[in-house]
């Protein structure tokens, strides 16, 4: 498995600010996923971090809104831009570690409250 | 058709009890097949991969039905412990993802 951490843990921010939420990943690895968790509902796939171009962007999810940087293997960055009430939800880095694994692994979850 | 359902709980039982899960899916390509259990607050974490010919973890038990596109999660002698969420996920995303239930919320009580 792989450690990962993710910060902040929680956030409480204003509308139309944006927050950049951190994602470190104590070894290499080649697929790091970003979700969004709202109350009661499942985990929703936003978009895959790659390294060293643009992410892939799940229907429904954009750069302007949601952008990823990957700079390298270990580490990935979401931002949630020009936030509204609507973004408030639990934001969460994903990893796969490859080599044969087709499990997930998720860092500790950013709750994201927007007032 | 959702591509991923679960039972829809809660499910609140006594310490002792045996329960069981199902998740329904879509796909049928699908190669991959986990149960992940989410404590409040919490991210997800894998509890155990879902095996074609099934597969015991102590007091738990996963089986994969393919024919019917469902999988199953038991837990006998239910701890308190056992509290949780339990999503089901199953490889096949788009890009490589992982694709969730929504979960079933367990509450074992004393």
């Amino acid at each position: 498995s792989a450690v990962i951490s993710q910060k902040p843990s929680r956030d409480i921010c204003q509308r139309g600010t944006s927050l950049t939420i951190q994602c470190q990943v104590d070894s290499q690895v080649t697929m790091m996923f970003w979700y969004r968790q709202q109350p009661g509902q499942s985990l929703t796939l936003i978009a895959t971090a790659n390294q060293g171009s643009e992410a892939t962007y799940e229907s429904g999810f954009v750069i302007d809104k949601f952008p990823i940087s990957r700079p390298n293997l270990t580490f990935s960055t979401l931002t949630v831009s020009n936030m509204s009430p609507e973004d408030s939800s639990i934001y969460l880095c994903s990893v796969d570690p490859g080599q044969g694994a087709t499990e997930a692994f998720f860092g500790q979850g950013t709750r994201l409250t927007v007032v | 058709r959702k591509e991923v359902e679960q039972d829809p709980g809660p499910f609140n039982v006594p310490e002792g009890a045996t329960v069981a899960f199902n998740c329904t899916y879509s796909n049928s390509a699908s190669q991959s097949f986990f149960w992940y259990r989410q404590d409040c607050r919490k991210e997800p974490k894998l509890l155990m991969s879902v095996y074609s010919s099934g597969n015991e973890d102590g007091r738990f038990t996963a089986q994969l039905n393919r024919a019917s596109q469902y999988i199953s999660l038991l837990i006998r002698d239910s701890k308190l412990s056992d509290s949780a969420t339990y999503l089901c996920a199953l490889g096949g995303g788009s890009q490589g993802n992982l694709i969730f239930g929504k979960g079933t919320k367990l509450s074992v009580k004393p």
